[in-house]
């Protein structure tokens, strides 16, 4: 198994671009999630989805998009790119059943000129 | 989500155990220890849980003391990989829509 996969690693956009993160999972797991992580702080949840289909708002929606047309996909669309949405973002996945055993990919390090 | 206490830093010998302390006094009767770590540049890592037994898994044992005020993570033998930050949490059954909230953690320095 490839686990959680994220693509790209590094990106650099200019304020106003936009740009789709991609995220993929191979272990059938019903429950995939969008989190941010600044430089020397926790995590903080963007949007999650329960199931292909199903998606909703964690704490910091604003300026982010998602869709989860497939169990193994949930891409993460930045609307508008603005500075404060440099980041390190991280895809995480889990089984419906064991919620809080939750398997991220690497990152992707998104910096906004 | 009851609120946790750790130190800020640990160092550790390798080879040796490491014993991660965490301080949860408000903890309620519905509500689970939660451990996971996050080495440097890397997505966190689900480690351990438990409710009030003592668990142990390929990773790590979790010691939960008997009135649950407190519990300890155990690394047997801690390798240099194992360096990392790593974060108790404590709540109840975990949800999609939870939130993964850190606190400041302790930061696990395991040295050669």
């Amino acid at each position: 198994n490839a686990g959680v996969t994220q693509t790209p690693k590094f990106q650099v956009l200019k304020t106003g671009q936009s740009m789709t993160l991609q995220c993929a999972q191979d272990m059938n797991h019903e429950y995939m999630s969008w989190y941010r992580q600044d430089p020397g702080m926790g995590l903080r949840l963007i949007h999650y989805s329960v199931g292909a289909g199903i998606t909703d708002q964690g704490e910091v929606p604003n300026g982010y998009n998602v869709s989860r047309s497939t169990t193994e996909d949930f891409p993460l669309r930045l609307l508008s790119a603005a500075p404060s949405q440099t980041s390190v973002y991280f895809c995480a996945s889990s089984y419906r059943g064991r919620a809080y055993e939750q398997y991220f990919g690497p990152g992707t390090r998104l910096t906004v000129t | 989500d009851a609120k946790t206490t750790q130190p800020t830093s640990m160092d550790c010998a390798e080879g040796r155990a490491a014993n991660l302390p965490c301080n949860h006094s408000t903890i309620s009767g519905n509500e689970y220890v939660y451990w996971y770590r996050q080495i440097h540049s890397q997505g966190p890592q689900y480690i351990i849980h438990g409710l009030k037994n003592n668990e142990t898994n390929e990773m790590a044992s979790l010691i939960i003391t008997e009135d649950r005020k407190s519990s300890t993570l155990i690394l047997p033998h801690a390798t240099l990989r194992d360096t990392a930050v790593y974060y108790c949490i404590v709540r109840g059954l975990w949800n999609a829509g939870n939130m993964l909230t850190f606190g400041g953690g302790t930061r696990l320095m395991v040295k050669p």
